[in-house]
């Protein structure tokens, strides 16, 4: 099992450029989580999606950006016209089982670090 | 609205030593009680996961408690090494089970 997958790990945009963020959950897991650690700052929800659904995008801003996960292939985090504030390392978390189970532990990757120049 | 605070920010302490990370969180109604540990460049590791009903959790040399009523939490680390050193994270997984509210962090640098 080769873990939560992202990439790419690092990207470079200019201001008012499109940035794609992919995640490759784990194998068997349906839950995807975004997370972002602004610098200075600690990890900040974003999304929650499962196949096909955002099931809780109360930690997204109301603009520019969107998430999906669909039926196949990896979910991703789309920003649209980035701004040097979106610079950041964006994380990528996935479960087998909604998380509330109680003791479903979240597998994170190793993030994409966004530079908007 | 959860806020989860860590305390200390950062920690250095001789390989060897026996230590405790702090967090506090201001929401009781959690469903569990999570601990990372994050290196330089890398995502989350998982290391111990205390669900609501639970008191403490251990996994070789680390041991995490749980006081709910409280809103406490603390990871101990037991004969520290060199290897120990990393950001440790606190998260409080909400009721809904969709959203971790993470603590600020510490930085444990564990020195030979």
């Amino acid at each position: 099992n080769a873990g939560v997958m992202q990439n790419p790990r690092h990207l470079v945009r200019r201001r008012g450029q499109e940035a794609r963020l992919r995640c490759s959950p784990m194998k068997g897991h349906s839950h995807v989580y975004w997370y972002r650690q602004l610098p200075e700052e600690g990890l900040k929800f974003m999304v929650y999606l499962q196949k096909e659904n955002i099931i809780d995008e109360s930690g997204m801003p109301k603009e520019r950006f969107s998430a999906e996960f669909p039926k196949e292939g990896p979910s991703i985090l789309r920003i649209q016209q980035v701004v040097r504030g979106d610079s950041a390392a964006y994380f990528c978390a996935s479960s087998p089982l909604w998380a509330g189970q109680g003791s479903e532990k979240l597998f994170f990757g190793s993030g994409t670090q966004l530079s908007v120049l | 609205k959860q806020e989860v605070t860590q305390i200390p920010a950062a920690l250095s302490v001789p390989e060897g030593e026996n230590l405790v990370l702090n967090c506090s969180f201001t929401d009781s109604a959690i469903y569990n009680l999570q601990w990372f540990r994050q290196d330089p460049g890398k995502g989350l590791t998982s290391l111990l996961l205390i669900q609501s009903s639970q008191r403490e959790q251990t996994s070789g040399r680390l041991n995490a408690s749980l006081d709910k009523s409280s809103g406490r939490s603390t990871l101990y680390i037991a004969a520290s090494q060199p290897g120990d050193s990393a950001t440790y994270l606190c998260a409080a997984l909400n009721n809904a089970g969709n959203m971790l509210t993470f603590g600020g962090g510490t930085r444990l640098m564990v020195k030979p």
